[in-house]
């Protein structure tokens, strides 16, 4: 499994934009990239997932580099309730997930 | 459509005791997962069915964890004898196989049981 590097935290405040990059040098060529977000008392759930380029969904954009040596997990317009530690995946399309430490993001008023 | 439940939400027992920690998966799920946090540490991988074969089971950390999925259904994670070491959240998850709407794979967790082994 690829090793994955991001920040252990970071702030933000209501209405901005959040960026979490995630290194993963060593990413082999059947991996995806996928992130979970999970909040206190809560299992993780999941967010986003993609193998190249710019993936879009209702709730969080994912970039990934032409030599996918990376990813940006970025949220839009962010709110108290997106407080949560994000975490970033790296493996293949198959079966067992291997969390890092995560991001944790703190949203303030 | 109800998502992937856990029973009991929290545990207390004392050392040297049994305990059986229950997962009901989303309906029509083949897979189902067992991952746990011990405090402190990440989120960690215990194993995997597929229907009620046990698929992977590389994360279980000894013989004292036995995990059983019965005709296919729910799955028990039963530790016996507890050690204080076992201590943590214990989470369950369940999956669809290949691309699913969004995502290959993608895991729903339950709410996790919190065991407290005094």
């Amino acid at each position: 499994l690829a090793k994955t590097t991001q920040p252990i935290s970071m702030d933000s405040y209501e209405g901005q934009e959040v960026n979490i990059t995630c290194s993963h040098n060593n990413i082999a060529t059947n991996d995806y990239i996928t992130w979970y977000q999970q909040f206190p008392s809560q299992g993780p759930r999941f967010i986003i997932q993609g193998y190249k380029t710019k993936v879009t969904n209702e709730v969080a954009s994912l970039f990934i580099p032409a030599d996918r040596k990376s990813s940006t997990l970025s949220l839009p317009r962010v709110s108290l309730s997106d407080t949560a530690v994000y975490y970033c995946l790296v493996g293949d399309r198959y079966y067992k997930l291997s969390f890092g430490a995560g991001t944790t993001v703190t949203v303030r008023a | 459509e109800a998502g992937v439940t856990q029973f009991p939400s929290h545990s207390v027992i004392e050392k040297g005791q049994t305990v059986t920690l229950r997962c009901d998966p989303i309906s029509g799920h083949d897979n189902l997962y067992w991952y746990r946090r011990v405090m402190g540490k990440e989120i960690k991988f215990l194993l995997h069915f597929v229907k009620e074969s046990k698929q992977d089971e590389s994360g279980m950390p000894n013989n004292r964890f036995l995990a059983e999925r019965t005709g296919g259904t729910y799955s028990t994670l039963k530790v016996q004898p507890a050690e204080l070491e076992d201590s943590g959240v214990y989470f369950c998850a369940s999956s669809q196989d290949g691309l699913s709407g969004r995502s290959y794979n993608e895991q729903f967790f339950g709410p996790g049981t919190r065991l407290t082994v005094l």
